[in-house]
């Protein structure tokens, strides 16, 4: 069955200093793989998305994600964190099937960029 | 743009009461998921629909039911509601079924059962 792990619960990094937020994946054909953000009280929003292609995907507000099939990873990444990026990460993955497939997610990675 | 809309945003009900959360897509979606977070918890799927018709089944309990009406917006009908069914309820939309589609989420309707 198709999962995402998300191996950190929590990411404290300062204002300025390059993050990372960590996704491997297991699925047993091409993987569909998705960033998400949850703001407080807030529905989630969609980042970016790796589907075919460049691994480097660019996305919203400055994110990036690598996909990695060796490593079977797909970790986001922000050059500069601002304080405004702290919130709940959620990294998701499907695979195509025989129609509809419904979004399977990690447990989230609350990241926190301290002034 | 025109977002996914949920109503209502929150609701209270009491153990065995009914609740009904409506969710209305991106205007063209044809698509739409219904997923559950639980405090502290990642959204599970519930059930999501193709065209009026259910395409997925998730953890979706039996005394829960759904449907997509014919101008794509959907229902979550939740009877004999449980304290464990207090929950976030997002409702995403989609426009067609590929894997690679990107699902837009709604702002959720926060269900307190007491």
């Amino acid at each position: 069955a198709q999962s995402v792990a998300q191996p950190e619960d929590q990411v404290n990094v300062a204002e300025g200093n390059p993050l990372t937020v960590k996704c491997t994946y297991s699925v047993s054909g091409n993987p569909y793989l998705f960033w998400y953000v949850q703001y407080p009280n807030r529905g989630l929003q969609f980042l970016l998305k790796y589907i075919t292609g460049d691994n480097l995907v660019k996305g919203s507000y400055g994110f990036e994600a690598e996909f990695n099939k060796s490593q079977t990873s797909f970790h986001l990444k922000k050059p500069s964190a601002l304080v405004s990026d702290s919130a709940l990460y959620f990294c998701a993955v499907k695979f195509w099937d025989s129609g509809n497939t419904p979004l399977v997610f990690g447990k989230g990675t609350r990241l926190s960029v301290i002034a | 743009a025109a977002g996914v809309i949920q109503s209502p945003r929150h609701l209270i009900k009491e153990k065995r009461e009914t609740a009904t959360l409506k969710c209305y897509p991106i205007p063209r979606h044809d698509t739409v998921y219904w997923y559950q977070q639980g405090p502290g918890q990642d959204p599970q799927f519930l059930i999501s629909f193709y065209e009026k018709m259910q395409s997925d089944k998730g953890s979706i309990p039996d005394r829960f039911s759904a449907q997509q009406f014919s101008d794509y917006h959907s229902e979550l009908n939740m009877s004999s509601l449980e304290l464990g069914d207090s929950a976030l309820y997002f409702c995403a939309s989609s426009l067609g079924q590929g894997a690679g589609e990107t699902q837009y989420f709604g702002p959720g309707t926060r269900l307190l059962v007491l």
